[in-house]
């Protein structure tokens, strides 16, 4: 079936640090979100995004749509220690009504 | 104020049992879904409903059975549990198709 490929799979960073992220796919998309989830609780939207080549911020969080529709990136400037947690990409072709999920980034952060 | 809701939220159960999940959406979306997340995080779509009506069936095995009696409310039945069903549920909505999703809590199925 079809696959986002996330990555890095984990990462240890410095509080104050930026993070990347990535997430890849062989199919266009029409749609890609970004989550968080901490232990025990269910995903959160923090951004979402409709167009190739958009770029949207929500507070310290910035993700973009690729522009060949296949993949989409989040960085997160100048990490805190509650940054913690799994950040998932999702992504949805027109019609589908499916979300397609990535494998995941564990963000630790050291404080 | 919840917006996805599901209940309960940790179920234990022995193996050839029979148990339900409950989710209400209180945000007027009209598709909602279940995921299941296994051991290993990964999330993977089971149902999408649109309008009360069953649009996905991700290639569930037909022991889970999904309802819908209003656009508010998605239900997953489970008869006949195995040891491999054990792992977090989710449910969750969009307004629509490709729009923004919001997860609920989660109910963690633990078969023994």
């Amino acid at each position: 079936g079809q696959q986002l490929n996330q990555s890095p799979q984990s990462m240890f960073i410095q509080e104050g640090e930026d993070v990347s992220m990535n997430c890849t796919s062989s199919s266009i998309f029409n749609t890609w979100l970004w989550y968080k989830q901490d232990p025990g609780e269910g995903p959160v939207l923090l951004i979402a995004l409709y167009k190739a080549g958009e770029l949207t911020s929500n507070g310290r969080l910035t993700a973009q749509f690729g522009i060949t529709r296949k993949d989409s990136f989040l960085n997160i400037s100048a990490s805190i220690p509650s940054d913690v947690g799994i950040y998932f990409c999702a992504a949805s072709a027109s019609g589908t009504y499916k979300y397609i999920f990535g494998t995941g980034t564990r963000l630790k952060v050291l404080a | 104020d919840t917006a996805v809701s599901q209940t309960p939220k940790y179920l234990v159960t022995q193996m050839g049992n029979d148990k339900s999940i409950k989710c209400e959406q209180n945000l007027g979306h009209d598709t909602m879904y279940w995921y299941k997340q296994d051991s290993k995080k990964f999330l993977k779509i089971m149902f999408s409903y649109n309008n009360k009506e069953l649009i996905i069936n991700e290639t569930v095995p037909n022991r889970f059975s999904p309802k819908s009696p209003d656009k508010a409310h998605l239900n997953l039945h489970i008869n006949s549990l195995e040891l491999g069903d054990s792992a977090v549920y989710f449910c969750a909505s969009s307004q629509v198709d490709g729009y923004e999703q919001y997860f609920g809590p989660g109910t963690r199925l633990t078969v023994t």
